[in-house]
């Protein structure tokens, strides 16, 4: 099992959609969790990080689940520059960021 | 501030030869991180510096790659000699601190032909 499991892409989504990304992690002892976003041919970027109570950025929702070990992310009103993929990111403290393999979004007009 | 510096920003080799990446962290940055993103996947950790002593090399492939960063400060990631798989990005990221958000620099596209 991968240790970290992403929603197989593309999401394409015509403007003003909701879309959900769904993760989950296989290592329990993992104590930060997050989302980043990569723009074609770009670095990744942190989006948000993701607490247990759930956390809210303007259109961008995210939750987690450490007892079903599922992370989740919701965009609200979708719009077209948030086009790119979206990456699941697990992490234990002092190591390295464990990424997923990414969900690719496409919005369309 | 200024970000993540790396360089160069492409290189394309034969397979077999050698290539060497550079990175800047971010100034202040005791911890630096260098990541290999293939195609269509997320980045894989590589090595991990704290300072400048080895984290974390678990996952680089020591017949193959090396990396140093002798002053604490830049990095130099090598590949000797390269095979085709290992056309990739390689990202360089850095943090305050093993606990802290890890910012990334542009990536090296690097293609083996």
């Amino acid at each position: 099992r991968k240790e970290v499991e992403q929603d197989p892409g593309p999401f394409n989504v015509p403007e003003g959609a909701t879309v959900a990304f769904n993760c989950t992690y296989s290592n329990s002892a993992s104590q930060s969790f997050f989302w980043y976003r990569q723009d074609c041919r770009k670095e990744p970027k942190l989006l948000m990080s993701v607490y247990s109570s759930g956390n809210e950025d303007g259109r961008f929702t995210a939750q987690l689940n450490r007892a079903s070990q599922y992370i989740s992310l919701l965009i609200r009103d979708s719009k077209l520059s948030d086009s790119a993929t979206y990456l699941c990111v697990v992490h234990q403290a002092g190591t390295a960021l464990i990424f997923g393999k990414g969900t690719t979004l496409s919005v369309s007009s | 501030e200024a970000g993540v510096a790396q360089s160069p920003r492409y290189k394309i080799i034969e397979k077999r030869q050698s290539v060497a990446f550079w990175c800047n962290p971010i100034s202040g940055h005791a911890t630096l991180y260098w990541y290999q993103q293939i195609l269509g996947q997320g980045p894989k950790l590589l090595i991990q510096f704290q300072n400048n002593g080895v984290v974390d090399d678990s996952q680089l492939p020591k017949d193959r790659f090396s990396a140093e960063r002798l002053k604490g400060v830049d990095s130099t990631l090598k590949i000797q000699p390269a095979k085709l798989e290992d056309s990739a990005v390689y990202l360089c990221a850095s943090s305050l601190d093993r606990r802290g958000e890890q910012y990334f620099g542009p990536g090296t596209r690097l293609t083996v032909t």
